[in-house]
């Protein structure tokens, strides 16, 4: 497996909630757990969710994150303008021994 | 206040060696637990992990690209390198250094990133 299926585009209306989904196997979300960047255009990635559910000091809880068997899905509620950004899931994969992300979700708001 | 920042040449001709330098402040590697990475992200695609160094030396690469890289550290001077031989047109791309924190695999901390052009 070389990258995280990830949905490549997803939206909504400001105000919304949206959900991307990032699918694993065993060897990484399975076993290990998930963490989320957000990617703004020409930046470099940011890190959004840690620890299946964490948030680092500074993102608004509108960011939620979740995990459950070989899936996990990032929530974002009351959509922003801002928001609108690649989002990547990573989880650490024990075949790889290494981090391995996802293919990325490009978001827009409506 | 954690800062990194790539350097290096932004254009390699096919089969030359690419080095690229991160230099980073705010934390150290001498510090057990702490580790960092570099990950790479061609044009309009998705992220790839390229290889990890640790406070004690230890060394991580992906398998397909284990023997073309290459990661060191002068955890004196705050920097970390990386080397990748033999390149080629599919090595363009925006070259990250990130930290990772002791609590886990996750990169908290990035660079703003190098965009490296691999053409004759």
């Amino acid at each position: 497996q070389s990258v995280l299926p990830q949905p490549p585009s997803a939206s909504g209306s400001p105000g919304q909630r949206v959900t991307i989904s990032c699918s694993g196997s065993s060897s990484n979300i399975g076993s290990n757990s998930v963490n989320w960047y957000q990617q703004l255009p020409g930046t470099a990635p940011k890190l959004l969710i840690y620890s299946n559910n964490q948030r680092p000091s500074g993102v608004p809880d509108r960011f939620s994150g979740s995990k459950s068997g070989t899936s996990a899905s990032l929530a974002i509620s009351g959509l922003q303008s801002e928001d609108e950004a690649d989002y990547y899931c990573a989880a650490w994969d024990d075949s790889l021994n290494g981090p391995l992300f996802g293919g990325g979700t490009k978001l827009t708001v409506l | 206040q954690v800062t990194l920042k790539e350097s290096g040449p932004a254009l390699v001709k096919p089969t030359q060696t690419l080095t690229l330098t991160c230099t980073f402040s705010g934390f150290s590697l001498t510090t057990r637990g702490t580790r960092m990475g570099w990950i790479r992200q061609p044009p309009g695609r998705a992220l790839e992990w390229l290889a990890r160094i640790d406070w004690d030396d230890d060394k991580y690469y992906p398998t397909s690209l284990r023997a073309r890289l290459a990661i060191s550290k002068d955890a004196f001077r705050n920097q970390v390198f990386l080397t990748l031989t033999n390149t080629a047109p599919i090595d363009t791309a925006t070259y990250f250094c990130a930290r990772i924190p002791f609590r886990g695999s996750d990169f908290d901390y990035w660079g703003q990133g190098l965009l490296v052009t691999v053409s004759s």
